[in-house]
């Protein structure tokens, strides 16, 4: 079974640039997550889409950060434009959507701004 | 909202030792589930064990263990044997059974020594 799909792997961008990441998750699986990891810190949920749908975008910050997940499959989370802060790993994540189902995450985007 | 607890950021314990990696839990909702997940400096987040809050005894998965007190908020991580591979940042993770939201604590890495 093929696992969740990430890319790029690295990316830098000076402060004030546009950045996209993508992300395959597993074949089937319902919900779709974005992560943002900071160095020493847990990850912290961006973005949920369940289907094509998003379940919870409480914590996007919505004046910068996008994400669509198109036809219900695929999905690309952009930064526009990017501040230092933004310097983190993004990790995508996929389930197949059922109660207490264990989360399958990619390797993550290490996005440095600069 | 949930919050999860990690106090320990870092850990040293000899190859072929037990180590214990300790996670405590708030929230309100009456059913939920405890994850633990590794992440080795490749960065990708492997699945370790799942615990639900109904559970009636303890899960374990192979080397791993999960020390589960409910009325203290506990759910702690046991690792039986430790070896070199072992070294990984360890996360903590909770959702409810109402929703697909995992919410991770900030984590403990653990260093393994030969």
């Amino acid at each position: 079974e093929a696992g969740v799909a990430q890319s790029p792997r690295y990316k830098i961008i000076e402060k004030r640039q546009s950045v996209a990441f993508w992300c395959n998750p597993i074949s089937g699986h319902a919900t779709l997550y974005w992560y943002q990891q900071i160095l020493g810190q847990g990850p912290k949920l961006l973005i949920q889409f369940q289907n094509n749908g998003v379940v919870d975008d409480s914590q996007l910050p919505k004046d910068r950060f996008s994400a669509e997940r198109l036809k219900g499959v695929d999905s690309t989370l952009k930064i526009q434009p990017a501040k230092l802060e933004d310097s983190a790993v993004y990790l995508c994540a996929s389930s197949p959507g059922t109660e207490n189902e264990k989360l399958f995450f990619g390797s993550g985007t290490q996005l440095s701004v600069l | 909202a949930q919050k999860i607890t990690q106090t320990q950021p870092g850990m040293f314990v000899q190859e072929k030792e037990a180590v214990t990696l300790d996670c405590t839990y708030d929230t309100s909702d009456p059913s939920y589930g405890l994850f633990w997940y590794k992440q080795p400096s490749s960065g990708e987040m492997i699945f370790l064990i799942y615990q639900g809050s109904y559970d009636q005894q303890n899960a374990t998965e192979g080397r791993y263990s999960l020390n589960f007190q409910k009325a203290r908020k506990s759910a702690n991580l046991v690792i039986s044997a430790s070896q070199l591979g072992d070294s990984a940042m360890y996360f903590c993770a909770m959702r409810p059974s109402n929703d697909y939201k995992l919410s991770f604590g900030a984590g403990t890495t653990v260093t393994v020594r030969a």
